[in-house]
């Protein structure tokens, strides 16, 4: 099956924005939806972005989601930082009746 | 909206079985589903299966085929997940989330269950 890679790790300070990223290992990043969740320190995850760039009600609008075909990838920006967004993120994916979550990336904010 | 809530933590013994309970409230429609995925201790998010309780029908991840079985009550709009042969490396928070079933994003999640495995 596929696999779906993240960064470890971003930093950066409050009011600034962060880009994540999460790479397709195998198939088109195009052919299924991708999600993010975030999930904060000793919490459940929480969805932030379904259907590649789509917000639930109640997330802000300061959370936006991509996929780029070029490198395969789906990305997650949040734009002007706050300390309540530190947190891992995780994207997750579909193919073939299997669910595939990233390996996650841990936000802190400076 | 739909809120899930999971049985108590469980400490279990190796070669044991466990079983997690989700209640779920709020359903509105008849065609949903049920997933269940588990975080070992400073890992990531790893899905095992899913159940769509109208039809029974179930779809788990190949590493855990044949010891982990996925059930529901429509009635009751309750999940659970029974997982045998227990070793210690199945310490791990386990969540059910409402969807993920065949692309459905998983939303929301339940509070998640911590079962220990330790002789």
């Amino acid at each position: 099956n596929f696999m779906l890679t993240q960064p470890h790790s971003v930093s950066e300070s409050p009011g600034k924005t962060v880009t994540i990223s999460c790479t397709r290992s195998s198939g088109s990043i195009a052919s299924n939806y991708v999600q993010w969740y975030q999930q904060r320190p000793g919490s459940a995850p929480t969805m932030v972005i379904y259907k590649d760039n789509q917000r639930p009600s109640g997330v802000p609008d300061r959370f936006s989601g991509s996929i780029d075909d070029s490198s395969n990838s789906a990305s997650l920006t949040i734009s002007g930082l706050r300390t309540g967004d530190e947190a891992d993120y995780y994207c997750q994916s579909y193919n073939s009746s299997i669910d595939v979550f990233g390996t996650g990336t841990k936000v802190t904010v400076l | 909206q739909v809120q899930l809530v999971q049985s108590g933590a469980e400490v279990k013994k190796p070669g044991s079985s466990v079983k997690v309970s989700c209640k779920a409230s709020g359903v509105t429609s008849s065609t949903y589903a049920f997933s269940w995925v588990r975080q070992t201790p400073g890992q990531g998010l790893e899905w095992m299966g899913g159940i769509n309780p109208l039809f029974g029908a179930t779809n788990y991840a190949q590493k855990f085929q044949g010891r982990l079985t996925l059930t529901a009550d429509e009635s009751t709009s309750t999940a659970y997940m029974d997982l045998n042969s227990l070793r210690s490396e199945d310490t791990a928070i386990y969540y059910c989330a409402f969807g993920g079933w065949f692309g459905i994003p998983f939303d929301p999640w339940g509070q998640g269950t911590l079962v220990t495995v330790s002789s």
